[in-house]
């Protein structure tokens, strides 16, 4: 099976960066996503990971440590829109395409 | 463009009453469908999957049933409600090939009482 960790919950401060790590132990890995979900609605992609390194999308970095299972989120800039839950989630080789994820990082940006 | 449609938003319901969430994918031809719960606070689980019409995979024991009658449309259904299938429902679809992730539907939230 997979299992897949990050933390809880984490608070910072508007105009402060945040790095949500997260990490997993699977078999047939094939690529680690972020979602981001404001309380009440649906999931929205923030960014794709398949191969080792670093993927910037304005404010936002991802990176990934295939051999170390690891991954982060980098928030820059934090802007009080900012405070969500951000969801982990990894796709293994397999029929449907499934992606498993982590319980989320609830993040509280404080002004 | 793709867009997915997921009804009704909220629904409140009786234990021990039926229950039928609807989803449907435009746009698209053949795609992978999800459906996955939330409960509060916590993380998503997945419930069903189907690669095609009339193909569903149950990846837990449960009080639900899902279906696909058509290509894009996706049913997720219960006979007989339970407390414990209050939650935050949500539908998904992807492509089946490549490096793609998951477009949600806005969820249905479902209190059983």
């Amino acid at each position: 099976g997979q299992n897949i960790d990050q933390p809880t919950e984490m608070t910072a401060t508007e105009g402060a960066i945040v790095q949500i790590n997260c990490t997993y132990q699977t078999s047939g890995f094939n690529g680690l996503f972020w979602y981001q979900q404001h309380a009440g609605e649906a999931p929205t992609f923030l960014s794709y990971n398949v191969l080792d390194g670093l993927e910037e999308k304005g404010r936002f970095s991802s990176f990934l440590s295939r051999s170390k299972g690891y991954s982060y989120l980098l928030l820059k800039e934090l802007q009080m829109k900012d405070s969500a839950s951000y969801l982990c989630a990894v796709k293994i080789k397999a029929a449907g395409n499934k992606l498993t994820f982590g319980g989320g990082t609830r993040v509280l940006v404080k002004p | 463009s793709q867009t997915i449609h997921q009804w009704p938003a909220t629904l409140v319901q009786p234990v021990g009453s039926p229950l039928s969430l609807e989803c449907t994918v435009e746009g698209t031809s053949n795609p992978n469908l999800y459906w996955y719960r939330q409960a509060a606070g916590r993380g998503l689980q997945l419930l069903f999957y189907s690669v095609g019409i009339g193909q569903i995979s149950s990846e837990v024991p449960q009080n639900l049933s899902a279906s696909r009658p058509q290509d894009r449309q996706f049913i997720l259904s219960s006979k007989k409600l339970l407390l414990s299938d209050s939650g935050f429902y949500l539908c998904a679809w992807s492509r089946d090939r490549g490096h793609y992730g998951y477009t949600f539907g806005s969820g249905t939230r479902l209190t059983v009482v």
